[in-house]
């Protein structure tokens, strides 16, 4: 069993709709990352979590300690939204889930 | 605001070859992470360095060795390329630890032909 692992793997949707995409892991952590991949781009931190919920314009991060568990939220989605999502976390070393591939069509 | 700048963005080597890639971290972070990602693969943890000591270290090959510099710049040495080594070279940075500010580059394409 993956330490980190997301769903869904794949996402299609069409511009506007509501977003979800999960993290879990199997270990304690002490904080957890929410990164966002273009594709042949960069890798931009757009949340790091240690406890409760974080909002950024369109985004929003929860993460529950207990159950092991984070979600990252894009409202009116876009279509530059489009982008590998990795949730990444730390105990005695960075672990990365495998990326949810987020597609949004106009 | 200043970010993690890395060069060169792009490199081409040939096998068995040698190639430096430099990370210049986020003014005043102390801690540097490198990482390589192959085509369609997770990010890979090779070594960190946090006050210009070795702090972590990863799936970092033999052939590849790494310092931070008294001014906290790093720099991935890679010697006797291989065409596996082709990949995307990503440098992180963080002020004491990987929970505060921890902040990626843009990223080294390293092509090996």
């Amino acid at each position: 069993k993956n330490e980190v692992e997301q769903s869904p793997q794949n996402l299609t949707a069409q511009e506007g709709e509501f977003i979800t995409i999960n993290c879990s892991y199997s270990v304690g952590i002490s904080a957890l990352h929410w990164l966002q991949q273009h594709p042949g781009g960069g890798i931009v931190s757009l949340f790091m979590l240690s406890s409760g919920k974080k909002k950024h314009g369109r985004l929003i991060a929860t993460i529950n300690i207990q159950e092991k568990h984070s979600s990252l939220h894009i409202t009116a989605s876009h279509p530059r939204d489009s982008a590998v999502y990795i949730c990444a976390v730390r105990y005695d070393k960075v672990i990365f889930g495998p990326g949810t591939s987020l597609s949004v069509i106009p | 605001a200043a970010g993690v700048i890395q060069s060169p963005r792009h490199l081409i080597k040939e096998k068995r070859e040698t190639a430096t890639l430099k990370c210049y971290p986020i003014p005043r972070h102390d801690t540097v992470y490198w990482y390589q990602q192959g085509p369609g693969q997770d990010p890979q943890f090779l070594i960190s360095f946090y006050e210009k000591m070795q702090s972590d270290k990863g799936s970092i090959p033999d052939r590849f060795s790494a310092q931070q510099f008294s001014d906290y710049h790093s720099e991935l040495n890679m010697s006797s390329l291989e065409l596996g080594d082709s990949a995307l070279y990503f440098c992180a940075s963080s002020f004491g630890s990987w929970d505060y500010g921890y902040t990626f580059g843009s990223g080294t394409r390293l092509t090996v032909v």
